[in-house]
């Protein structure tokens, strides 16, 4: 049974440049979720995507976008790349919105360095 | 806005001995808590969650954690520390209902195990 599978599991990138981050859910998750964890912060939430919707949102700028696919996998994609968005990015799965009581499933990550 | 702060950025015990890494939360309403264990370039795994019932939950690896409601607290213990428990870990809180349903989480604790 595959876990969380994320990639790639590094990439540099330039500031001003465009990413595309890719997740695959948990074997029977529908729900995906993004988060981003600075170097010696705990994970931020930027969005959740759930029946190819945007559902929640954090406090993150329009630059970050996201999409959901059919079978439940997921982009991040981040535009006009600033250093501050260095950092390792965390997608997470689970069954349904969240609004229950199960835990997320999480990916290893991409980690991201802009330079 | 819900919030959860973890106190200590490092915590050092002796192999053997009883470990405590503490969190406090913020929110409004019943929370459901979790904590989450990260190692070096891996994503979070998922070690116990509080929801409802006893204020006493067990989780993997020997963990426990105590939910204190009037203390607003939910401390993750240990009987006895292993070597191999040296880790971040992560507390994080959710509300099941409203705009703030997606995880936060705490700044992080970096446990270390002395042989």
């Amino acid at each position: 049974d595959a876990g969380v599978t994320q990639s790639p599991t590094h990439l540099i990138k330039t500031r001003g440049q465009q990413v595309t981050l890719r997740c695959s859910p948990k074997s029977g998750h529908d729900t995906v979720s993004w988060y981003q964890q600075a170097l010696g912060q705990g994970p931020q939430f930027i969005f959740q995507y759930y029946e190819e919707e945007e559902r929640q949102r954090g406090n993150f700028p329009d630059r970050f976008s996201g999409h959901q696919f059919p079978n439940y996998s997921s982009e991040l994609n981040v535009n006009a790349l600033l250093l501050g968005d260095s950092a390792l990015y965390l997608c997470a799965s689970s069954a349904g919105t969240g609004t229950g009581n199960s835990p997320l499933h999480f990916g290893n990550g991409t980690r991201l360095t802009v330079t | 806005a819900q919030s959860v702060a973890q106190p200590e950025d490092q915590v050092n015990v002796a192999e053997g001995n009883p470990l405590t890494v503490k969190c406090t939360y913020s929110v409004s309403g019943n929370p459901y808590l979790f904590w989450y264990v990260q190692y070096p370039n891996r994503g979070l795994q998922f070690l116990l969650k509080y929801i409802t019932g006893d204020n006493l939950v067990k989780g993997s690896y020997g963990f426990e954690a105590e939910f204190n409601k009037s203390q607003t607290s939910f401390h993750l213990k240990k009987p006895s520390a292993l070597v191999s428990d040296s880790a971040l870990y992560f507390c994080a809180v959710r509300v099941p209902s409203g705009s703030a349903r997606q995880l936060t989480f705490g700044s992080g604790t970096q446990l270390t195990v002395l042989p």
